[in-house]
């Protein structure tokens, strides 16, 4: 069965800070990708998602994430995180066949201090 | 519009009970999926139901059901509860079924079980 790893549990960073967090998934065949984002209080919700094409994907609130096959990662970055980047942020990964549901991974709580 | 709407927000229950968790999904969309999500642990796949029938089901002992209606709404019920099935139960909804879904979520039920 797929799985996915979050690296980081907890990440703290300075207003204007670089982020990146990691995202490992086990699957070998072909893939989607997503990166959900739950800020405090409301619903979860999708960042950006890849299914094909160019491996580097643009997002809202100007998040993107890089698909780098040969090292099974799906990487989030921003290259300058704001207070309201606050949030809890998933990564998860559906096989590209059938009707397979998401696995998600534990989740990265990003705390943006000022 | 009206997102995915699920009720109730808050729910307490004692072992050996029942509870029944409802979800109204997005107009228009016709796949319903549900989650659970354990405190520091990721949204974890339980059904999925697309125009009434069950098309996936997660790794979850029998006593958790669930039913998709004429509407589209659907019901989770989770027979004897167990303390640990204290977790917070998202709905999804998307337009089709298919792994490359955009999933919609609501903002969970909250469930203690005492």
């Amino acid at each position: 069965a797929q799985s996915v790893s979050q690296h980081n549990h907890h990440v703290i960073l300075s207003e204007a800070a670089s982020l990146e967090l990691g995202c490992n998934y086990s699957y070998g065949g072909t893939v989607n990708l997503f990166w959900y984002v739950q800020y405090p209080g409301q619903h979860l919700q999708l960042l950006l998602k890849y299914f094909s094409g160019d491996p580097l994907v643009k997002g809202i609130k100007g998040f993107e994430a890089e698909f780098i096959k040969s090292k099974f990662s799906f990487n989030l970055r921003k290259p300058s995180v704001q207070w309201s980047d606050t949030a809890e942020y998933f990564c998860a990964v559906n096989p590209n066949s059938g009707n397979t549901p998401l696995v998600f991974g534990k989740g990265t709580r990003l705390s943006v201090i000022a | 519009d009206a997102g995915v709407t699920q009720s109730p927000t808050h729910l307490i229950k004692t072992r050996g009970q029942h509870v029944t968790l409802r979800c109204s999904p997005i107009s228009g969309h016709k796949s319903v999926s549900w989650y659970q999500q354990v405190l520091g642990q990721g949204p974890q796949f339980i059904f999925q139901y697309y125009e009434k029938e069950e098309r996936g089901r997660g790794n979850f002992p029998d006593r958790f059901s669930a039913r998709q209606f004429p509407n589209y709404s659907s019901e989770l019920n989770v027979n004897a509860l167990l303390l640990g099935d204290s977790a917070l139960y998202l709905c999804a909804s998307s337009l089709w079924q298919g792994s490359g879904e955009k999933l919609f979520f609501g903002s969970g039920t909250q469930l203690s079980v005492l």
